[in-house]
């Protein structure tokens, strides 16, 4: 069963601070990973993916990627209250033809930002 | 350009009965994933549809069945309804498939079976 894993949370960090949010993956094969943002009673907003090993930067948030250990992490800083959400991170996996196919998602972590 | 659609927005129905969904993607997108959203599974891949033909399926059972159409409107059909069917359901689009940094999800549908 391939599986994306979370805490759960809930992660409460100041105003300002740098909330980190953590995934670990379980298919080796994954090539793309992906980072949602979702707000209670919303829909999913994707807000970073990244293929490559390494950091990407986009504004206030970092995806990391480390495909040696199965991680994938967010940094968000300067963090605000409206960032306050339940984050998702996403994986592709394989097809049994090896294409990249569809996504699992982790259950979520909640991040509250307190002012 | 306006967003993924869905409708109904909300449902109400009893075990047993049947329901269908409909989402209309975003113009120029010809996929549509399915995903069903419960508090205690998260979000899980339930289709993929591209060019009317089912590409991806996920771990569902037969009950769980989905159609698109040549507009690459889509819709998704649910029989012999269960309580735990009870669910936040979500289409998102995309221009192609397998095209998931450029896929967009709807507002969804909450079904509630009583």
């Amino acid at each position: 069963q391939k599986e994306v894993e979370q805490n759960s949370g809930p992660l409460s960090v100041p105003e300002g601070a740098i909330a980190s949010l953590n995934c670990t993956y379980s298919d080796r094969g994954s090539q793309s990973f992906f980072w949602y943002r979702q707000y209670s009673g919303k829909s999913p907003e994707l807000i970073m993916f990244i293929y490559s090993n390494g950091d990407k930067e986009d504004g206030r948030f970092t995806a990391q990627l480390n495909k040696a250990s199965q991680y994938v992490s967010l940094l968000i800083r300067d963090s605000q209250p409206s960032d306050s959400a339940t984050y998702l991170c996403a994986v592709t996996v394989r097809n049994y033809g090896g294409s990249q196919g569809n996504l699992i998602f982790g259950k979520g972590t909640k991040l509250s930002v307190k002012p | 350009k306006a967003g993924v659609t869905q409708t109904p927005r909300y449902l109400i129905k009893t075990r047993g009965q049947q329901v269908t969904l409909s989402c209309s993607p975003i113009s120029g997108h010809r996929s549509v994933s399915w995903y069903q959203q419960t508090p205690g599974q998260g979000l899980q891949f339930l289709f993929e549809y591209f060019s009317e033909t089912q590409r991806n399926k996920g771990n569902f059972p037969g009950r769980f069945s989905g159609r698109q159409f040549s507009n690459s409107r889509s819709e998704m059909n649910v029989s012999t309804l269960e309580l735990g069917d009870s669910a936040l359901y979500l289409c998102a689009s995309s221009p192609f498939t397998g095209n998931q940094e450029t896929q967009y999800f709807g507002p969804g549908t909450r079904l509630l079976v009583l």
